[in-house]
């Protein structure tokens, strides 16, 4: 159990346009769910919570306006990087918490496979 | 705001020698996370410790917590190559509902 996907596993795009970046948990539900970027050779950092039915909480420095989250279920969240330009190009990482409903324990975070982008 | 530090950054040690990484953290706190990272891989979950005093074995690698040090361990015994990656602290804070990663200790084994 526990397993996180992530949709697509990489993507090339060219400057301008926009991504979108699924996060699913497979076998559980998700109250709330993280998304993290990562440079190469850095560590990860939040770019914002979401949770299921309600606005995401961005990290300071992280423009909600570029990088819109949306948690539209107790399973799917997607980020959507619009109009994007090379200096985003980063490995995204999602993450989800599972509910306390769940056998599984909510002290964890299971991870998702990362989304490479690449902006051209 | 929660910092978080590990050391060392980089590290590089033969294989059957014993080495520990730190990691340091600036607020208090109930929850500690390790995790290890193979390079272009995402994050694969070691260990969750919750308790001052907790301590916690998989293998080769044992982590500890003390939070009244704020001062988590990750010991390496008998470092063999597979244990050759990127291994991330991670600290939770409570408040604020998330975790605060530090900048991780790439470690390489070499025979």
């Amino acid at each position: 159990g526990a397993v996180v996907s992530q949709h697509p596993s990489w993507v090339i795009c060219k400057s301008g346009t926009s991504v979108k970046i699924e996060c699913r948990s497979l076998d559980f539900q998700a109250t709330t769910m993280f998304w993290y970027r990562q440079f190469p050779k850095q560590s990860l950092m939040l770019m914002a919570t979401s949770n299921e039915g309600s606005k995401a909480t961005y990290e300071q420095g992280v423009e909600k306006d570029k990088f819109l989250i949306n948690h539209a279920s107790l399973t799917l969240s997607t980020l959507t990087v619009t109009s994007a330009h090379p200096e985003d190009s980063s490995f995204y990482i999602c993450s989800a918490r599972p509910t306390p409903r769940t056998s599984l324990s909510s002290y964890e975070q299971y991870f998702g496979p990362g989304t490479r982008l690449t902006v051209t | 705001e929660l910092k978080v530090e590990q050391n060392p950054l980089f590290l590089s040690m033969q294989e059957g020698k014993n080495y520990t990484i730190y990691c340091n953290y600036s607020t208090t706190s109930d929850r500690l996370y390790w995790y290890r990272q193979d390079p272009g891989k995402s994050l694969e979950s070691l260990f969750v410790l919750l308790s001052n005093g907790a301590v916690k074995q998989e293998g080769r690698l044992m982590a500890s917590l003390d939070t009244k040090a704020r001062l988590s361990t990750l010991h390496i015994t008998a470092a063999v190559h597979d244990l050759s990656a990127t291994y991330f602290c991670a600290v939770y804070n409570t408040n604020a509902g998330k975790s605060t990663f530090g900048d991780g200790t790439t470690l390489t084994v070499k025979p």
